[in-house]
């Protein structure tokens, strides 16, 4: 079936530095994405979300890009901070008629980012 | 408002033992969600309710059951628990007056153990 995936299952950075974080996505017909923080013990967070229909889209410190040729997501995460660490997730929308009415998501195997001090 | 609530956070049962975990939100939400997390891995949907009074499968529904009590509520049941089903469970809930259409609120999770 279809799914989403992650290039790199850890990152390391340090404090400071940009931190870019990757997903591939296997459905063409997706229609929305989403990525979410998880911190040990708690539930995902969201961070930021864009639409099929852009290629980007910039919240505070985070930028989330959108390759539709590849199929390819990506968070840039600026000027990352230990609080930062986390394991982060890619999600999507898949677009069949009727099928994003309610945030079905389908969630990416996550990617562990350590910032050290 | 406190958000997404859960209950339990910890359980540990027996093979064949049966029982529901508890789900609760505040914030007006009309669709709610049960996911299971494995180690290492993303979250999977197990069932969700779009709206009070409707349920459906999701991706792993085998072995489980739901029930949307009310607007608020919406608890998932193991009739005959397995060590498969040993998991994170976070449920969630969403809305139009989120942030974002599609924006879940998780809560903070049932770790469950199956022996």
């Amino acid at each position: 079936g279809e799914s989403v995936g992650l290039h790199l299952p850890t990152l390391s950075v340090q404090e400071g530095d940009n931190s870019i974080i990757n997903c591939a996505y296997s459905n063409s017909a997706s229609d929305y994405f989403i990525w979410y923080k998880q911190e040990s013990g708690k539930g995902p967070q969201f961070i930021i979300d864009i639409r099929s229909n852009m290629d980007k889209r910039q919240g505070q410190r985070v930028t989330v890009l959108l390759n539709k040729t590849v199929k390819h997501l990506s968070l840039q995460i600026a000027a990352t901070q230990p609080g930062d660490s986390a394991v982060y997730f890619c999600a999507e929308i898949g677009g069949p008629a009727g099928g994003t009415s309610y945030g079905k998501l389908t969630f990416g195997q996550g990617t562990i980012l350590t910032v050290h001090p | 408002n406190a958000g997404v609530t859960q209950t339990p956070k910890f359980q540990v049962l027996k093979t064949g033992q049966s029982m529901t975990l508890q789900c609760a939100q505040d914030m007006n939400h009309n669709s709610m969600y049960w996911y299971r997390q494995d180690p290492g891995m993303g979250l999977r949907l197990i069932y969700y309710s779009a709206s009070e009074g409707t349920t459906d499968k999701g991706e792993v529904p085998n072995g489980y059951n739901v029930s949307r009590l009310n607007k608020r509520e919406f608890s998932l049941r193991l009739e005959s628990a397995a060590p498969s089903q040993t998991s994170v469970y976070f449920c969630a809930s969403s809305g139009r007056t989120s942030g974002t259409l599609y924006e879940q609120y998780f809560g903070p999770g049932t770790r469950l153990t199956v022996t």
